[in-house]
């Protein structure tokens, strides 16, 4: 029962490097979301992907890229890092039902990510 | 834009009471609405959705309550325990049901 599994758990970087951050699920769902959970600005939504070769912008895109070659991974990268991107970033992926909507999304345990 | 608010920000109530949190969002023209619980460190765990034609949804000792034309839903809790404490957030998709709006959460303990 793995569900959504994110690697690294833990990281740190410093200003300029880069990283991918890697998610893969068991499930077989469509879609699936990139978050960043900060404090006081609540979980927003980075990017996602409707299906494998798929990828759309969220709320707060920029800074990173993503890709989704295979249905079961969904990778987000920051090219060159920067201390702003600082945050616990969640994946999690859903079935979507086109008469009732989004279906209930799971989500992996989050990487924490540090920018020095 | 959605925007979606939950009240209070933090609870904390002796082991036993029944609460409930609030969580109000400004577009009503919503497919859903979803309950999530986050334990300190960990990701989001799905609790309950419910549908935009229901009113609610029970799982256990959990209720969760939508009145879409006042914009507002309400999570109720029975007999809280000492395990429930934890952050509970609400979240609604957009239109095309592809994106999540989170409220800010509430953080509740519960004391033995």
């Amino acid at each position: 029962n793995a569900g959504v599994t994110q690697t690294p758990k833990f990281r740190v970087l410093k200003t300029g490097q880069s990283m991918t951050l890697l998610c893969a699920q068991d499930m077989n769902h469509e879609y699936m979301y990139w978050y960043r959970q900060d404090p006081g600005m609540g979980l927003r939504l980075i990017h996602y992907s409707v299906g494998e070769g798929t990828t759309a912008k969220g709320e707060v895109p920029d800074g990173y890229n993503v890709s989704r070659l295979k249905k079961q991974n969904f990778l987000l990268g920051l090219e060159s890092a920067a201390p702003s991107q600082t945050s616990v970033y969640f994946c999690a992926s859903s079935y979507f039902n086109a008469g009732s909507g989004a279906q209930p999304q799971h989500f992996g345990d989050g990487t924490r990510l540090s920018i020095l | 834009k959605q925007e979606v608010t939950q009240i209070p920000a933090a609870l904390s109530v002796p082991e036993g009471e029944n609460l409930v949190l609030n969580c109000s969002f400004t577009d009503s023209a919503i497919y859903n609405l979803q309950w999530f619980r986050q334990d300190p460190g960990k990701g989001l765990t799905s609790l309950l959705l419910i549908q935009s034609s229901q009113r609610e949804q029970t799982s256990g000792r959990l209720n969760a309550s939508l009145d879409k034309s006042s914009g507002r839903s309400t999570l109720y809790i029975a007999a809280s325990q000492p395990g429930d404490s934890a952050t509970y957030l609400c979240a609604v998709p957009n239109n095309a049901g592809n994106m999540l709006t989170f409220g800010g959460g509430t953080r509740l303990m519960v004391k033995p």
